[in-house]
């Protein structure tokens, strides 16, 4: 079952900020993260590994509540080059080295 | 430079007919995987593939086969019996042991029934 992330869809001004969150029925062993701009593929963003994580990737970051099977990515200060879609990515424990990604979320940052 | 390389970009499939997606890595990854990409939805995995001639059904292999005879390559063949091919395909790899680099993903072949 795919993990769940919302919202579908946000709408930023540069330098607003967002939330993106990933949440899943199964434990969890580890999420990432990945952005993907239109018609390209998807890039590596950042991987969390246990409960509690907190990743940086430039003024990108993300935590991961493993206890509530959660995942949360944090955008500050957006720029435009934040636009795509952003998907999260889940290992289920057991399953060494599978994801299985949510259904994306689409971030449109404007000047 | 290392990457992922996936042919054709764009392939076009007349119906009953099978095609064969290439992906090629020089990133020496053990682990190799096949998504399909609909509007919508998100990624779903057809096949993976831990190590050289040994491979597992995803949540979506039905309609699709793959072989993994060398390390480097981890070909997808779209049988006929697959009655929705249409779709953005992704190939990735991921290095094994604590990798904290994710995955590394092809640049997609875009398959279209005509």
């Amino acid at each position: 079952q795919q993990p769940v992330q919302s919202p579908q869809a946000v709408i930023l001004r540069e330098g607003e900020d967002a939330v993106i969150n990933c949440s899943s029925s199964k434990a969890l062993y580890s999420v990432h993260w990945y952005r993907q701009k239109h018609g390209e593929a998807p890039v590596f963003l950042m991987i969390l590994l246990k409960g509690g994580e907190q990743m940086r990737h430039e003024k990108i970051s993300a935590s991961f509540n493993e206890k509530k099977q959660q995942s949360s990515l944090y955008l500050t200060a957006s720029q435009l080059s934040y636009s795509g879609t952003y998907f999260c990515g889940t290992e289920e424990r057991g399953a060494t080295n599978k994801l299985i990604f949510g259904t994306g979320t689409l971030l449109a940052v404007q000047p | 430079d290392g990457g992922i390389t996936q042919s054709p970009k764009y392939l076009f499939r007349k119906e009953g007919q099978n095609v064969t997606l290439s992906c090629e890595q020089n990133l020496n990854h053990d682990a190799m995987y096949w998504y399909r990409q609909d509007p919508g939805q998100g990624l779903r995995l057809i096949y993976y593939s831990q190590i050289v001639n040994d491979f597992q059904k995803g949540d979506i292999a039905e309609g699709y086969s793959v072989s993994r005879e060398k390390k480097e390559s981890f070909p997808l063949t779209v049988t006929s019996a697959q009655k929705n091919p249409t779709a953005f395909y992704l190939c990735a790899s991921m290095g094994a042991g604590p990798d904290l680099y994710g995955y590394t993903f092809g640049s997609g072949t875009r398959l279209t029934v005509v």
